[in-house]
């Protein structure tokens, strides 16, 4: 069965700063995952994807995160933090493969981020 | 192209009432999700449909809630009788993939959600 982990429930950091939020996946088949952005009282919104290609993925805003398999990671970072990049965000993880419900997503619990000025 | 649509925002009903949720995806997308979002939780599937059929509903509680996709475009979402555990933000997905023989990028893009409370 698929699993996530998100380490740390909030974290928070200087705007400027290096953002790193941490996800580890649990997957018997090779894994398809994601990094979603949920702003408050939104829908989610895919921040970065990987499927399989580059193990360092860039994404939307900045953001990139880098597909470990020996350590079962795909923590994402950025840089220098803005004030804007405050929202929660969610890792997910699907199985790999052909349609049916290998499409499902499953989430980690979340992990907000707060900006400080 | 417009995204996920989803009405109400809001609703607030009392325990053992029923309640409907509508979901329209983008144009073309064969694959439609709804997902439950209990607070301090991330997202948690509820059905998937592809076109017009259940794909899966393992985890959806049938024996109150309930969903349909006519004519595989809108859909929507079914409680009856709430709980006050089904507080929570109900959230609609969808994705372009159409057939089992489809090697997917599973990229679902999400409408802005139903927040329910249930008293």
């Amino acid at each position: 069965a698929q699993s996530v982990t998100q380490l740390g429930s909030h974290v928070s950091v200087s705007e400027g700063a290096l953002v790193l939020l941490r996800c580890n996946y649990s997957s018997s088949v090779p894994p398809y995952l994601f990094w979603y952005v949920q702003y408050p009282n939104q829908g989610l919104q895919l921040l970065l994807k990987y499927t399989s290609a580059a193990t360092l993925v860039k994404g939307i805003n900045g953001f990139e995160a880098e597909f470990k398999k020996s350590e079962t990671s795909f923590h994402l970072t950025k840089p220098s933090a803005h004030m804007s990049d405050a929202a929660e965000y969610f890792c997910a993880v699907s199985e790999s493969g052909y349609g049916g419900s290998q499409g499902n997503l499953i989430f980690g619990k979340g992990t907000k981020l707060s900006v400080k000025p | 192209e417009a995204g996920v649509a989803q009405s109400p925002r809001y609703k607030i009903i009392e325990k053992r009432q029923s309640v409907a949720f509508w979901c329209n995806p983008i144009s073309g997308h064969a694959t439609l999700y709804w997902y439950q979002q209990i607070l301090g939780q991330g997202p948690k599937l509820l059905i998937q449909f592809q076109n017009n059929g259940v794909v899966d509903d393992s985890q959806l509680p049938k024996d109150r809630f309930s969903a349909e996709r006519l004519k595989g475009v809108d859909s929507t979402l079914k409680i009856q009788p709430a709980k006050l555990e089904d507080s929570a933000v109900y959230l609609c997905a969808s994705s372009r993939p159409a057939g089992l023989a489809t090697l997917v990028s599973y990229e679902q893009y999400f409408g802005p959600g139903t927040r329910l409370t249930v008293t």
